[in-house]
């Protein structure tokens, strides 16, 4: 069965400070990976994808992640974070060639000081 | 111009009533998802249709019925609501499974209160 494991449940940056949000998945297959966002209230909001080719993906608002399948991993990382960036952060994975059952981790919630 | 709405937003109720929430898309897909997230902001998977057919139908009690009139529309009825069906529940959509397009679009969500 597929899981997806986000290391880090909260993190508290300031503003201008670099984040990385860590995400493992266990699956045999081949995935397709994304994040997504939820801002305060919201709903989830689609950061950035990968289904194929160049492992760094940039998705908007300055995200980027990176797959390294040896290490199962996709993590989310933005040079400078702003005070807008607060809000909680899914990485989620589906097997490919399934009926496109996402499985989500459990959640970093990202908290940005002025 | 919402890609992905549903209705209501906000649903406080009682234990034991029946309820429904509607989901519409207007992006054109064929395969429609039901969602829960929790008290911890946990998300699952609950039910999906492609083209009117349920193809994923998770470990839900038989209390949950989701119900797909057409492409566009998925509803989720709940019977005997119990206090541990508060939640926030998720609409979304994408093109079908293995379509090389599968990103999902989610919906503003519903909260449900069940007291």
């Amino acid at each position: 069965a597929q899981s997806v494991s986000q290391h880090n449940h909260h993190v508290i940056l300031s503003e201008a400070a670099s984040l990385e949000l860590g995400c493992n998945y266990s699956y045999g297959g081949t995935v397709n990976l994304f994040w997504y966002v939820q801002y305060p209230g919201q709903h989830l909001q689609l950061l950035l994808k990968y289904f194929s080719g160049d492992p760094l993906v940039k998705g908007i608002k300055g995200f980027e992640a990176e797959f390294i399948k040896s290490k199962f991993s996709f993590n989310l990382r933005k040079p400078s974070v702003q005070w807008s960036d607060t809000a909680e952060y899914f990485c989620a994975v589906n097997a490919r060639g399934g009926y496109n059952k996402l499985i989500f981790g459990a959640g970093t919630r990202l908290a940005v000081h002025p | 111009d919402t890609a992905v709405s549903q209705t209501p937003k906000y649903l406080v109720t009682q234990m034991g009533n029946d309820k429904s929430i509607k989901c519409e898309q207007n992006l054109g897909h064929d395969t429609m998802y039901w969602y829960k997230q929790d008290s911890k902001k946990f998300l699952k998977i609950m039910f999906s249709y492609n083209n009117k057919e349920l193809i994923i139908n998770e470990t839900v009690p038989n209390r949950f019925s989701p119900k797909s009139p057409d492409k566009a529309h998925l509803n989720l009825h709940i019977n005997s609501l119990e206090l541990g069906d508060s939640a926030v529940y998720f609409c979304a959509s994408s093109h079908p499974p293995s379509s090389g397009r599968e990103t999902q679009y989610f919906g503003p969500g519903t909260r449900l209160l069940v007291l």
